[in-house]
């Protein structure tokens, strides 16, 4: 049973067009995280959500945004995005608190953004 | 400023040999380390963990390793299978935080 999902798995977007990523979970855990990924890259943590509190990063760009309607939902949305923000881009979740031995963050499949 | 390393982007082992998978990190205020598998077209899946309290964590042919002083981990994996190829994230979280910081990810291949 998946437990952290993404829509669209793809996404095609031009320069400049807004472009929503979706992400639900069926875990009910309080912590939700996006990330951007780029090719041979590390995971860049962009923000995280302990439930409503919202958490960004300092060298986030303003061009990126997110919602936390509810705890199973959060998006990403991308204002304008430009070439530079054809990534793929990683939901997660953990739960709220200090981890044990198994505890962990769980990730959904990522939505791969083009931008033309 | 990379404060979590990777420094070997692929590693190449033949099939029941030994994997080891290096990280290296900067602040010493992480307090708990990870290492996911990642398929492609899937996202990171979570493979082992070790608490920085800790030098040694084993959970059936993966056992990892964690030497503060050096601010070093490692991952082994014996025997390797051919399952086992995929690429290998380190994280670690800082402490106080929900907020993990990864690697660049090293492509293990295991060789029939």
């Amino acid at each position: 049973d998946a437990m952290v999902i993404q829509n669209p798995r793809y996404q095609v977007t031009q320069f400049g067009k807004p472009v929503t990523l979706s992400c639900s979970q069926t875990l009910n855990h309080n912590v939700m995280y996006w990330y951007q990924q780029k090719s041979s890259q590390a995971p860049k943590l962009l923000f995280h959500y302990y439930d409503k509190d919202f958490n960004n990063e300092a060298d986030t760009p303003d061009n990126f945004q997110s919602r936390r309607p509810n705890t199973s939902f959060c998006f990403l949305d991308i204002r304008s995005p430009g070439l530079g923000d054809a990534a793929m881009y990683l939901c997660a979740t953990s739960r709220d608190f200090t981890p044990g031995p198994q505890e962990t963050q769980y990730f959904g499949p990522g939505t791969r953004l083009l931008v033309l | 400023d990379q404060q979590v390393k990777q420094n070997s982007p692929s590693l190449s082992v033949q099939e029941g040999r030994i994997s080891i998978l290096n990280c290296d990190y900067t602040n010493s205020m992480f307090d708990y380390f990870l290492w996911y598998k990642k398929y492609p077209a899937e996202g990171p899946t979570f493979l082992i963990s070790i608490s920085s309290i800790k030098d040694k964590n084993e959970d059936g042919r993966f056992t990892v390793f964690l030497n503060k002083s050096a601010k070093h981990l490692s991952l082994h994996i014996v025997p390797s299978q051919p399952g086992d190829s995929a690429v290998y994230f380190c994280a670690a979280r800082h402490s106080g935080t929900y907020k993990y910081i990864f690697g660049t990810g090293t492509r293990l291949k295991v060789l029939a």
